[in-house]
């Protein structure tokens, strides 16, 4: 069964930084791209970040470049998130989704929540 | 970037009743790249539609997909109480991703 688990998530004040982190199992975390997702409190879905299978590339929405970095590590089978110089608009539950066919996100974790705030 | 316009924002119906949410892009997307997820309250989204009209595994075969260049539509049939949640269209192209803002459907 295909499992991902973030964490990570808390409370940071403006500024600050957080990594998340989310644990693959179930598959071979080392075939597929990854990805984050966040969802601010009562709005929609927007995607943030996406790293292929080997680590070597990275792409990320404008509103976090500079400030996040996605990695990963095959060997602990893991996905992270840096995220730098947060900002109040950063507040969301923030998930991690494995890539699939036609660009579409086939699994996704049960997310954690980040909160920005003084 | 490609815009997703879903409409409508809410869609009040009765279980039984068939459902039609509708996904307009910005420009011309390629249907290998258009998705659909339902979304339940506290839950994370979940894949319906892959390939515009390809259900994902596991999904009833009530939930149907169909459209091409910038009109996308996901028909739910026979609605259940499961259904009545969230639903967002998502789409990939030039090394990006964007959803739509959602379409709820709500118990009529």
């Amino acid at each position: 069964e295909v499992q991902l688990v973030e964490s990570g998530g808390g409370l940071v004040q403006p500024g600050g930084s957080l990594r998340l982190s989310c644990a693959a199992s179930g598959f071979t975390f080392s075939s597929y791209w990854m990805h984050w997702v966040r969802q601010a409190p009562g709005k929609g879905l927007v995607w943030v970040s996406r790293i292929n299978d080997d680590g070597s590339s990275t792409t990320y929405a404008d509103s976090v470049k500079g400030r996040f970095t996605i990695s990963r590590d095959n060997a602990k089978n893991t996905l992270y998130l840096q995220m730098n110089s947060l900002r109040a608009e950063d507040t969301a539950v923030y998930y991690c989704a494995r890539g699939s066919t036609g660009g579409s996100f086939g699994y996704w974790g049960q997310g954690t929540l980040v909160s920005v705030s003084s | 970037e490609i815009v997703l316009t879903q409409s409508p924002g809410t869609l009040s119906l009765s279980p039984g009743e068939r459902a039609t949410l509708s996904c307009r892009a910005s420009q011309s997307v390629s249907s290998s790249y258009l998705a659909w997820y339902r979304q339940k309250p506290g839950q994370a989204p979940r894949l319906l539609i892959y390939g515009a009209s390809s259900r994902a595994t596991g999904i009833p075969d009530r939930f149907s997909g169909s459209g091409s260049g910038t009109d996308f539509t996901l028909t739910i049939n026979r609605l259940e109480p499961e259904d009545f949640a969230v639903y967002y269209c998502q789409q990939y192209g030039s090394s990006s991703w964007t959803f739509g803002q959602g379409t709820k459907v709500e118990i009529k």
